[in-house]
Order: structure tokens, then sequence, then C-alpha cells
């Protein structure tokens, strides 16, 4: 079955470090991609997308490209904020036309000023 | 739109009783989800409907744990009779498409 593999954290950057949280998956078929942001006390919300590989993601400075050959979505941002902190999930869902998603197990960042 | 609604936001229950949790998807939205999230064991799927019917459930624990969607914009979990062990964060979400929409979370605790 579908799976999707991230690097375990928490990861923890001083401001203004640079952020990358790798992310692999294994599907049957041509999934989108995504990354969600959970912060504290909140449920998740979807960060940035890509549909198609070769894609880019983009969003609040974050951005992600679907490498089909590598299997990997992983997420960059050039420079971090305090305001990051939080958990970053990656997922996959099939477009087969089944939208049940598959969730990594979450990274989380800790970003000290 | 308000987004996902779901209430109550905290619960606190003694063990042996019965808690319910509910949900209100995003209006037009077909799929609706049922998640448990804990520190040990992450982001869990528990039962998902599509146009109000369960689809899965594969992912419900035991026969103590019911979920309903008697229309488009409800759903409930229901918990009967609760453990300890069912402490958790339980998310609520809705599709769009293959894009979710989570709810605020409902934070149970049973002691």
């Amino acid at each position: 079955g579908d799976s999707v593999t991230q690097m375990e954290g928490p990861v923890t950057l001083s401001e203004e470090a640079c952020l990358t949280i790798n992310c692999t998956y294994t599907a049957t078929g041509y999934p989108s991609l995504f990354w969600y942001v959970q912060y504290p006390g909140e449920g998740l919300q979807l960060l940035l997308k890509a549909t198609k590989a070769d894609d880019k993601g983009s969003n609040k400075g974050f951005e992600a490209t679907y490498r089909k050959e590598t299997t990997s979505f992983h997420l960059e941002k050039g420079s971090v904020q305090v305001s990051d902190s939080a958990v970053y999930f990656c997922a996959l869902s099939d477009t087969g036309g089944s939208y049940i998603p598959t969730f990594g197990r979450g990274t989380s960042l800790i970003v000290h000023p | 739109d308000a987004g996902v609604i779901q209430s109550p936001r905290h619960e606190v229950t003694e063990m042996g009783q019965e808690v319910t949790l509910r949900c209100k998807p995003i209006s037009g939205h077909d799929y609706l989800f049922w998640y448990r999230q804990t520190m040990m064991r992450g982001l869990e799927l528990l039962i998902y409907f599509n146009n109000n019917v369960p689809i899965d459930d594969s992912g419900m624990p035991e026969d103590r744990f019911s979920a309903k969607m008697p229309n488009a914009s409800f759903s409930t979990l229901k918990i009967q009779p609760s453990e300890p062990r069912d402490s958790a964060v339980y998310f609520c979400a809705s599709n769009r498409g293959n894009e979710q929409f989570f709810g605020p979370g409902t934070r149970l605790t049973v002691l």
C-alpha cells in the first residue's frame, strides 16, 4: 500500500537558518503530494501541494518539488522564523478517485530566537 | 466559510462514562474523516464517510467506538464506555477533492 516516510524530529534551528525536512513516498499510482502544518493547539492545515511530477508547491516562503525519479517531496525554507515552530506532515493522496490521504508521522520544528 | 466545527473543544470525563464528540463539516464537502492523535501513535485514521455513508471503519480501535453521520452537515463519534487509554485529541476533517480541511480538535481526557 501507499506510505510516506519523513525524517524524525525534532529539528531545532536558530532564526534565519535554512530548513530542509525530508519526505519520501511509496505509491502504486501517480499521487498528489502535500505538506500540512500543525501549530500548537490547532488542527492540521494545508501548507502547499503538488499534483504532478516536477511541480513545485510554494506558500509562506516554504517550497517543495515533486520528484518522481527519487519519489521525494522535501520541504525547504531559506530563512525560518520563530513563528514557523510547528509540526509538519508530509502526505499523499491517490488521484484515482479515492481521496483518502496517507500521512507521514510528522516532524516537529523548533526555531529559537 | 466557518471551516470545520468541532465540539466540545475539551472534554474531561471519568472512566466508564459515555463520550460524544461532534463535527460539522464544511458545506459541500462530501468526505468526512475522524482521526485520533497521540504522542505515542501519531495521527490515526479511525473512520471515514462519503456522502454520509461509512466507507471504512477499520481504524476504529474497538467496539466501544462508534460513528454516525445522519446528514451532510453533522457527524458524531461516540465512545462507550470510555477508558483512560482513549485520552487523545480527536480531529474531524472534510475534503474538497483531495485537499483536507481539519477542525480544531477535541482534547479528551479520561480519568
